[in-house]
C-alpha cells in the first residue's frame, strides 16, 4: 500500500541552527501537507503544496514540493525551542481527501 | 480554520468496557474523520463520519468495533468497544476545512488508557 517515508526519525538541534525534514512518496501526490504535534496533543496545520515545484514559508518555516510531487522537504532557519515537537507530512494519495501520514520527525531544539 | 473540541480530553478504561468519544465543531462542516495514533505511531485513518449514513470504514477497521454517529454536519461520536490494552491510543477528529477544503483540521484528541 502506499506509504510516505519521512527523515529523519528524530532530530537534536541547537538552538539558532537550520535543519530540514524530508517526506518522500513512491506515488504523485494530489496534495502534501504538513503538521506541527505537541507531544500527546492534536495536530496543527502548517502548510499546504499542492503545485509541482510550490514552495511556502510561514515565518521561519519553508516547504517545497518537488515537480514530480513525490518528494516534500521542510526546512526550519534559525530554529528556536517552540520548535520543537513532531513533525507530521500528510498526503491526499487519490483526490478523496482521506490523507495517509508519515511516520514523523521528532524535533528537539536545545536552547 | 474551524474550531474543533473534543471530550473527554482523556480518559483510563477498564478491559471489556467502552468509551464514547465527542467531537463538536463550530461550523458545518461536509466531511469528518476518525483517526488513531497508537503510541510511538503516526496517525491512521479508522472511518469517515457521513452524515445521514452510515460511516466508511477503511481496512481493517470495522463497525461493531468503531461504531460512528454523526446526527448533523457539526458533531460526530466515536465509540471503542469491548476495549482491551491494545486500543491505548490518541483518537483525533478531523474537518475539511471551509476556506480550503483540501485540508484537514484537527481536534486536541481524546487519549486513551486501557487497563
Amino acid at each position: 500500500s502506499q506509504e510516505l517515508e519521512q527523515s529523519p526519525q528524530s532530530l537534536i538541534v541547537q538552538e539558532g541552527k537550520n535543519l530540514t525534514i524530508n517526506c518522500t512518496s513512491s506515488k504523485t501526490l494530489y496534495g502534501l501537507y504538513w503538521y506541527k504535534q505537541k507531544y500527546g496533543e492534536g495536530l496543527i496545520f502548517l502548510m499546504m503544496l499542492q503545485k509541482g515545484g510550490e514552495e511556502k514559508s510561514h515565518e521561519k518555516i519553508t516547504a517545497k514540493l518537488d515537480e514530480k510531487k513525490q518528494q516534500s522537504s521542510l526546512h526550519i532557519t534559525a530554529s528556536q525551542p517552540s520548535h520543537a515537537g513532531i513533525y507530521l507530512c500528510g498526503a491526499d494519495i487519490a483526490g478523496t481527501y482521506k490523507y495517509i501520514f508519515g511516520t514523523g520527525t521528532r524535533l528537539k531544539v536545545l536552547a | 480554520s474551524a474550531v474543533i473540541s473534543q471530550k473527554p480530553s482523556r480518559d483510563i478504561c477498564q478491559r471489556g468496557t467502552s468509551l464514547t468519544i465527542q467531537c463538536q465543531v463550530d461550523s458545518q462542516v461536509t466531511m469528518m474523520f476518525w483517526y488513531r495514533q497508537q503510541p510511538g505511531q503516526s496517525l491512521t485513518l479508522i472511518a469517515t463520519a457521513n452524515q445521514g449514513s452510515e460511516a466508511t470504514y477503511e481496512s481493517g477497521f470495522v463497525i461493531d468495533k468503531f461504531p460512528i454517529s454523526r446526527p448533523n454536519l457539526t458533531f460526530s461520536t466515536l465509540t471503542v468497544s469491548n476495549m482491551s490494552p491494545e486500543d491505548s491510543s490518541i483518537y483525533l477528529c478531523s474537518v475539511l476545512g471551509a476556506a480550503h477544503r483540501e485540508t484537514q483540521y484537527f481536534g486536541p484528541g481524546t487519549r486513551l488508557l486501557v487497563l
